[in-house]
């Protein structure tokens, strides 16, 4: 079974700049988080979504950050503008079943110069 | 509210000596719980789970976690740690409020001594 995918893999833009980032889950997995993992920290949930719907977008900051998952399989999430604060790791993760286990992807390094 | 306390942010230890990462967890729900492990550089990767089965929970690379509901507890051990265990360890607490959340410890970075 093919696991999470994301890329880039690493990407570094100044701030003001746009960025987007792409993941495509583990086939038949319907329930999507994209987390934001600062250095040294825990990582902490953006949006989750279930299907092609949004269930929890409470911590996504709205005025920069959007995220889309409209086919209910892949999904992207882009940050405009970016702000230096914005530097992190950006993971992609999906679950079969609820509350079950957390598949990961790579994760997206993103520096903001 | 649902949280993870990770009590220890770094741990040392020597090479062939117990490994002992402390977690507590507050839920109102029943929780679901896991350790994930992060080498540097790395993907996070599940070493065990604990959901609702057996307390003691046996896990990847001989790690082991129990589950203690009276203490709010899931901490996790390894009898003899290895070189290779040096890496970032979180606790996460999933709980079912309405949504499937996946709530995240602050991580404790385990450090092996030669």
């Amino acid at each position: 079974e093919a696991g999470v995918a994301q890329s880039p893999r690493y990407k570094i833009i100044e701030k003001r700049q746009s960025v987007a980032f792409w993941c495509n889950p583990i086939s038949g997995h319907a329930t999507l988080y994209w987390y934001q993992q600062i250095l040294g920290q825990g990582p902490k949930l953006l949006i989750q979504f279930q299907n092609n719907g949004v269930v929890d977008d409470s911590q996504l900051p709205k005025d920069r950050f959007s995220a889309e998952r409209l086919k209910g399989v892949d999904s992207t999430l882009k940050i405009q503008p970016a702000k230096l604060e914005d530097s992190a790791v950006y993971l992609c993760a999906s679950i079969h079943m609820r509350g079950g286990e957390l598949f990961f992807g790579s994760g997206t390094q993103l520096s903001v110069l | 509210a649902q949280s993870v306390t990770q009590l220890d942010s770094h741990v040392s230890v020597s090479e062939g000596t117990p490994v002992l990462l402390r977690c507590n967890y507050s839920s109102s729900y029943s929780p679901s719980l896991f350790w994930y492990v992060q080498h540097p550089n790395k993907g996070l990767q599940l070493l065990l789970k604990y959901t609702s089965a057996a307390t003691l929970v046996k896990g990847i690379n001989g790690f082991e976690a129990e589950f203690k509901k009276s203490e709010t507890s899931f901490h996790l051990t390894k009898p003899s740690a290895h070189m290779s265990d040096a890496a970032e360890y979180f606790c996460v607490v999933s709980v079912n409020s309405g949504t499937y959340k996946y709530i995240f410890g602050t991580g404790t970075r385990l450090k092996v001594l030669a």
